[in-house]
């Protein structure tokens, strides 16, 4: 089973500053199969990014997600007030889904 | 519309059994799979299994192999999440999500069904 570790677990930023979150495979992950989803407080997950760097219906352009292998990059490049949320990286592999622990991005 | 609507929140006992619901419209139920997605109070999403209604293929993570039971009627659109002996460890929040077919993400998302296992 492949484990993906996100980082940082906290991320503590001010609007309108770049966020970089990381997510690393324990062995190679096709990019198609990487995906990130934002939870908001009391809200379902949503689909941000999928193929590892190709954005949802309807998700902002400053989300942009990016990597191979092993090692996955999303990134928000201006923080807005809605942004701060916890962020999972997800993956398929051999019939089986996982998804990071998540990174929590909060307001400085 | 993609819609998923998920049945109300439970409380039961431990040992009880149980079955939730994920009622789907706005798109051909037989030609994407239905997952289901655990998220314990304050911790991470798990996906627990999945399901492809249009042939009943069925696929479990190890960690809720023999724990839970995924189903999926035809006739009306629904996948089922059931257990036959709740554990107060059941508490959770859970999400049904639809997988496009060919793709392995998860695009819409459940509202979510929170059960509560207490004595």
């Amino acid at each position: 089973e492949i484990v993906l570790t996100q980082s940082p677990g906290t991320l503590s930023l001010s609007p309108g500053e770049r966020a970089t979150l990381s997510c690393r495979a324990s062995q190679s992950v096709s990019s198609t199969y990487l995906a990130w989803y934002q939870q908001k407080p009391g809200q379902a997950p949503r689909l941000l990014i999928y193929g590892a760097s190709s954005r949802a219906t309807g998700i902002p352009d400053r989300f942009s997600g990016s990597g191979s292998g092993t090692d996955f990059t999303l990134t928000i490049s201006r923080l807005e007030p809605e942004d701060f949320a916890v962020y999972y990286c997800q993956q398929y592999g051999s019939s089986l889904w996982t998804f990071g622990q998540g990174t929590k991005v909060e307001i400085k | 519309e993609v819609q998923l609507v998920q049945s109300g929140a439970e409380v039961k006992k431990p040992g009880e059994s149980l079955k939730i619901s994920c009622k789907t419209s706005g798109y051909t139920f037989t030609s994407n799979w239905i997952g289901w997605v655990r998220q314990m109070p304050g911790k991470g999403l798990e996906w627990m299994g999945i399901i492809y209604p249009g042939d009943s293929d069925t696929r479990y993570s190890p960690s809720f192999q023999g724990q839970v039971t995924i189903s999926a009627d035809k006739s009306i659109n629904t996948a089922y999440l059931q257990w036959s002996s709740l554990k107060a460890s059941d508490t959770a929040m859970y999400y049904c999500v639809r997988q496009p077919g060919g793709v392995r993400y998860f695009d819409y998302w459940g509202q979510g069904t929170l059960v509560t296992v207490s004595s």
